[in-house]
């Protein structure tokens, strides 16, 4: 079955660069890479996605390796509010697989 | 333009009865989802819809029962719950229409926190 692998937990200090990687070996040629958090008690959020070249938005900065399998969320000044459980998801024929995400803590 | 909107936001159920989880969304949507959330893991899909009248299963749909009669709403049923459906229920949708599902990104309801004892 097609899925993602992310590590389970990281930390940062506050104001420094934070890249969450995410492999997916098993991406189909024209499926987008999605990226959504959830903050605590609350729904997921979208963060960014993209197909093959790299993405920017005001949350965050998609990397996408070359081959399409991984990539990386890029928060460029992590703050207190970004501590989050942040997933990469597939999407694969109108369903969203969902991993268990990596908790990233941020540390004043 | 209240986004996606669940209702109720909390619930306890006894074991046997039913009940009807809302969810409603204002953004013309066509695609609607059900996502079921138990503690530290991730979601897992129960039942998703692309338009009107269409339904389908998703990864965990024992149990529950969906239909779309319009474009706005997609009810979960519990047809007689038990206590392994103690979870935290999300809905989703997405304007998909305009080519594949994973161009566009989802908007998620805040939440049905549901116990069943």
């Amino acid at each position: 079955d097609a899925k993602t692998t992310q590590p389970n937990s990281m930390e940062s200090n506050e104001e420094e660069p934070v890249h969450l990687p995410c492999n997916h070996s098993t991406i189909s040629g024209t499926d987008y890479i999605h990226w959504y958090r959830q903050l605590p008690s609350q729904g997921p959020e979208y963060v960014i996605h993209g197909l093959t070249s790299n993405v920017n938005n005001r949350m965050a900065s998609l990397a996408i390796a070359e081959d399409r399998k991984s990539s990386t969320l890029i928060l460029h000044r992590a703050t207190l509010r970004d501590a989050a459980v942040y997933y990469c998801i597939l999407i694969i024929t109108d369903k969203l697989i969902f991993g268990t995400g990596t908790r990233l803590q941020v540390f004043p | 333009n209240a986004g996606v909107t669940q209702t109720p936001k909390f619930q306890v159920l006894k074991t046997g009865q039913s009940m009807t989880l809302q969810c409603a969304q204002d953004m013309n949507h066509e695609y609607m989802s059900w996502y079921r959330q138990d503690p530290g893991m991730g979601l897992r899909l129960i039942h998703y819809s692309v338009g009107a009248g269409i339904t389908d299963q998703g990864e965990v749909p024992n149990g529950y029962n969906v239909s779309r009669s319009t474009t706005e709403d997609f009810p979960l049923r519990l047809l007689s719950a038990a206590p392994s459906q103690t979870s935290v229920y999300f809905c989703a949708s997405s304007y998909s229409s305009r080519g594949p599902l994973s161009r566009e990104k989802l908007f998620f309801g805040s939440g049905t926190q549901l116990s069943v004892l």
